[in-house]
């Protein structure tokens, strides 16, 4: 079955710091969500990418849609406290399908 | 974005008791909607696909007689944990689709 390989697995960071994070995946995609879930609460939905190559921004946060269909990374700039939280790229083939998801990356930011 | 609500957000039972969660789509109508399990510190485990007006279609390893689901309205699906355990103990999220995969806020469920 699909696959995806979510990296890194946990971040600690600096307040002020920019972040990356990626997913990677054994097959392409038409779909790419990003998700932030913080402790005892379902996870949010961030940014959603539907067409290969796609930067799409929202806030501090940017997400790209891989060339290849079967990656996409989340940038966050200037990072807060509030950022921290588990991460998590879902891949979808179809729209009404269901999603794969990655294992999420922890991110931990120091005041 | 779409708005999921789950009920109850927590819940504590005896061994042996059966727990009844719903997921609702607030202002979306939703065809399908999906359940998810999630441990400490683990990603989201997908149990099922519920579809409205049909069967749920249930993820390999997952027991269909033990965890029932009805989707009975098309902003309603419920999960029904039937003589529950303490293994069953765990973080359960629907979400449903709209214009994409929204997720509700979980229940907690904690079975003595």
């Amino acid at each position: 079955g699909q696959q995806l390989n979510q990296s890194p697995q946990s971040m600690f960071i600096q307040e002020g710091e920019d972040v990356s994070m990626n997913c990677t995946s054994s097959s392409i995609f038409n779909t790419w969500l990003w998700y932030k879930q913080d402790p005892g609460e379902g996870p949010v939905l961030l940014i959603a990418l539907y067409k290969a190559g796609e930067l799409t921004s929202n806030g501090r946060l940017t997400a790209q849609f891989g060339i290849t269909r079967k990656d996409s990374f989340l940038n966050i700039s200037a990072s807060i406290p509030s950022d921290v939280g588990i991460y998590f790229c879902a891949g979808r083939w179809t729209n009404a399908g269901k999603s794969t998801f990655g294992d999420g990356t922890t991110l931990t930011v120091k005041p | 974005g779409a708005v999921v609500s789950q009920h109850p957000s927590r819940v504590i039972c005896k061994s042996g008791t059966s727990v009844k969660i719903e997921c609702r789509s607030l202002d979306f109508q939703a065809t399908t909607m999906f359940w998810y399990r999630q441990f400490p510190k683990q990603s989201l485990m997908l149990m099922a696909t519920s579809n409205e007006g049909s069967k749920a279609t249930y993820e390999q390893g997952v027991e269909k007689d033990k965890f029932l689901i009805n989707h009975a309205s098309l902003t309603l699906s419920t999960l029904t944990v039937t003589s529950a355990h303490p293994e069953d103990s765990s973080f359960y999220i629907c979400s449903a689709m709209s214009d994409t995969q929204y997720f509700g806020p979980g229940t907690r469920l904690t079975v003595l």
